[in-house]
């Protein structure tokens, strides 16, 4: 098993361009999540997802979208990039915890891709 | 209103125990309570996760007391390669409680 994979890893992008980050998890975990993490600083959730076909916002959504179309995998776009969003974004995937109900905070993380925006 | 605190930094000497204490005042009745380690150009590494007591894996212990607004993470004999920067998470469990954020972290520096 691959875990979840991240695509591409780098990129560098010109203010105003649009892009799309791919997340690929391949453990059929029904949560996925988007997060963004700034140099020195913490992770800050942008979207995340409790099932295919479902998005939700996080804590700093503006600037992005996702979408969920097949449960594996979870995209990230950035419609016009601004220099703010220069950043190391991290996917991550979870499991139906115990009672098939909920997940447990759990979380299996990507390598992470590294977005810089000129 | 953050859902949990910890110290921003800490330094420990190589072959000492290591206790990092998370605040989470408030924890709703079904939160599990997680401990990640992420190194630097890392995604996090789930160490350790629990519910209420005590949990013990091969790399750590969490203790967490009755009224669970606290938890800390214990590392044994610490290493040069445990230097990284360790998150609380508190969060899951219900439905509906799937939006799963961090707080600031703790970086441990173990001094040689």
């Amino acid at each position: 098993n691959a875990g979840v994979t991240q695509t591409p890893k780098f990129r560098v992008l010109k203010t105003g361009q649009s892009m799309t980050l791919l997340c690929a998890q391949d453990m059929n975990h029904e949560y996925m999540y988007w997060y963004r993490q700034d140099p020195g600083m913490g992770l800050r959730l942008i979207h995340y997802s409790v099932g295919e076909g479902t998005t939700a916002k996080g804590e700093v959504p503006d600037g992005y979208n996702v979408s969920r179309l097949k449960k594996q995998n979870f995209l990230l776009g950035l419609e016009s990039a601004a220099p703010s969003q220069t950043s190391v974004y991290f996917c991550a995937s979870s499991y139906l915890g115990p009672g098939r109900l909920a997940n447990t905070g759990e979380l299996f993380f990507g390598e992470g891709s590294r977005l810089t925006v000129l | 209103l953050a859902k949990t605190t910890q110290p921003i930094s800490m330094d420990s000497y190589e072959g000492q125990e290591v206790n990092i204490t998370c605040s989470h005042n408030n924890i709703a009745t079904n939160d599990y309570i997680t401990w990640y380690q992420q190194f630097p150009s890392q995604g996090p590494r789930f160490i350790i996760q629990g519910y209420k007591t005590k949990v013990t894996n091969e790399v750590a212990s969490l203790f967490i007391p009755a009224d669970r607004k606290s938890s800390t993470l214990s590392l044994p004999r610490v290493s040069l390669s445990d230097t990284a920067v360790y998150y609380c998470l508190v969060g899951g469990g219900t439905v509906g409680n799937e939006k799963l954020t961090f707080g600031t972290g703790t970086r441990l520096t173990i001094i040689p």
